[in-house]
């Protein structure tokens, strides 16, 4: 079956210190990889995606991921996060077709 | 480029009214669009998969009657909630995508139904 989870339902992270959040996937077929973040009351923004190619992958607001297929995961990090980074972070992946299967999502919350 | 919009962006109705909301790609031709359901902190769900000039494709589940979808150009798609009630409530996504980046959905910034 093919399934996004995203484990960690909440993540709190001191101002200034790195974040990780996780995401893993099922699949049998090749797949897309997508971050998104979302603040409140508003649409998606993305992060970053894998498409194919070098497997870190960086994207905007210092945020990277890195493709790893044997652990079939795509985990974002940032090494030093900002209050304004405060938001929802989904993961979403296309299992070789248009659409795209979100994870539950991840809540990151800055410490000041 | 690949900007998306909606409009209205919050709406409060009666129940048993219908309310349509729109989706704009504003710089690029959108042969796909798809329209999502968010709950409170909750995930984002696929109601519907659009192509210009055809029958949306409703995922299981949707009621196609209740979730009416018009992608009558390649700029615009519609979804009309009809006879809505208050479990119709909630956020709505929809994305769009051009035959040129076929990997990639650019998301609107969604609209707030709220059903009383």
């Amino acid at each position: 079956a093919q399934s996004v989870t995203q484990l960690d339902s909440q993540v709190p992270v001191f101002e200034e210190a790195p974040v990780e959040l996780r995401c893993n996937y099922s699949s049998s077929v090749s797949v897309y990889l997508f971050w998104y973040v979302q603040y409140p009351n508003q649409g998606l923004q993305l992060l970053l995606k894998y498409l194919s190619g070098t497997t870190l992958v960086k994207g905007i607001n210092g945020f990277e991921a890195e493709f790893n297929k044997s652990q079939t995961s795509f985990h974002l990090r940032k090494p030093s996060v900002h209050i304004s980074d405060t938001a929802e972070y989904f993961c979403a992946v296309s299992f070789g077709n248009e659409k795209l299967t979100f994870g539950t999502g991840t809540r990151l919350t800055i410490i000041p | 480029g690949a900007v998306v919009s909606q409009h209205p962006s919050r709406v409060i109705c009666k129940s048993g009214t219908s309310v349509k909301i729109e989706c704009r790609s504003l710089d690029f031709q959108a042969t796909t669009m798809f329209w999502y359901r968010q709950f409170p902190k909750k995930s984002l769900m696929l109601m519907a998969t659009s192509n210009e000039g055809s029958k949306a494709t409703y995922e299981q589940g949707v009621e196609k009657d209740k979730f009416l979808i018009n992608h009558a150009s390649l700029t615009l798609s519609t979804l009309t909630v009809t006879s809505a009630h208050p479990e119709d409530s909630s956020f709505y996504i929809c994305s769009a995508r051009d035959h040129e980046r076929l990997n990639e959905q650019f998301f609107g910034p969604g609209t707030r139904l709220t059903v009383l």
